[in-house]
């Protein structure tokens, strides 16, 4: 069974940092590009960033390049997204997904950036 | 970016009707590779998106087939035959031919 388990979410002050974790399992984690994608309250879905299946390529929404980082380590089957410099815009749950298809989930971890 | 305009963007039936919902790209979704690359989702009240339908009409494994999908290029219509009380929730279609990748903004299936 494919799972997707966020992590390191929670309250944060503006300005501030927070690395996100995506625990994989039930698939060869290697061989499969995955993203983050955001939701803030009551809106829609956001793609933050995605990776490519060895980390050689990445991408970025505008509003992310420069503070936030994707990556992975395939031997631990788990991705990450650290977050740089976070405003109160990047409040949300993130969810980590499989890139192509985003046909699997995680449950999401919620994020607040809030003094 | 590729813009996805998703209507109508709240959608009230009854059960057992039968509604669309329909996504239009700002840009043809054929890939070089000659796969377009149109999925549906569907976020039920407090949980994840799930996937219902990938590359345009094919069912996700599990989906029931009251649910469907059609279209090409730049227009894409997702079909249910027959909601059901579980249907309920907010669709969105995603677009991964061009990066970005982008969501619509969402139709929200309520009751009637």
């Amino acid at each position: 069974e494919v799972q997707l388990v966020e992590s390191g979410g929670g309250l944060v002050q503006p300005g501030r940092s927070m690395k996100l974790s995506c625990a994989a399992s039930g698939f060869t984690f290697s061989n499969y590009g995955m993203a983050w994608v955001r939701q803030a309250p009551t809106k829609g879905l956001e793609w933050v960033a995605t990776i490519s299946y060895d980390g050689s390529s990445t991408y970025y929404r505008d509003s992310v390049k420069g503070r936030f980082t994707i990556s992975r380590d395939n031997a631990k089957s788990t991705l990450y997204l650290q977050m740089n410099s976070l405003r109160s815009e990047d409040t949300a749950t993130y969810y980590c997904t499989r890139a192509s298809g985003v046909d699997y989930w995680g449950q999401g971890v919620m994020v607040t950036v809030s003094s | 970016d590729v813009v996805l305009t998703q209507t109508p963007p709240t959608l009230s039936a009854t059960i057992g009707q039968s509604v669309s919902i329909s996504c239009r790209s700002s840009q043809s979704l054929l890939h070089s590779n000659g796969n377009t690359y149109l999925n549906w989702l569907l976020q039920r009240p407090g949980q994840p998106p799930q996937l219902l339908i990938y590359l345009v009409s094919r069912l996700e494994s599990g989906v029931p087939n009251r649910f469907s999908g059609s279209g090409s290029g730049t227009d894409f219509t997702l079909k249910i035959s027959g909601v059901e009380a579980e249907d309920l929730g907010v669709y969105y279609c995603v677009q991964s031919t061009h990066a970005p990748y982008t969501f619509g903004a969402g139709t929200k299936l309520e009751l009637k």
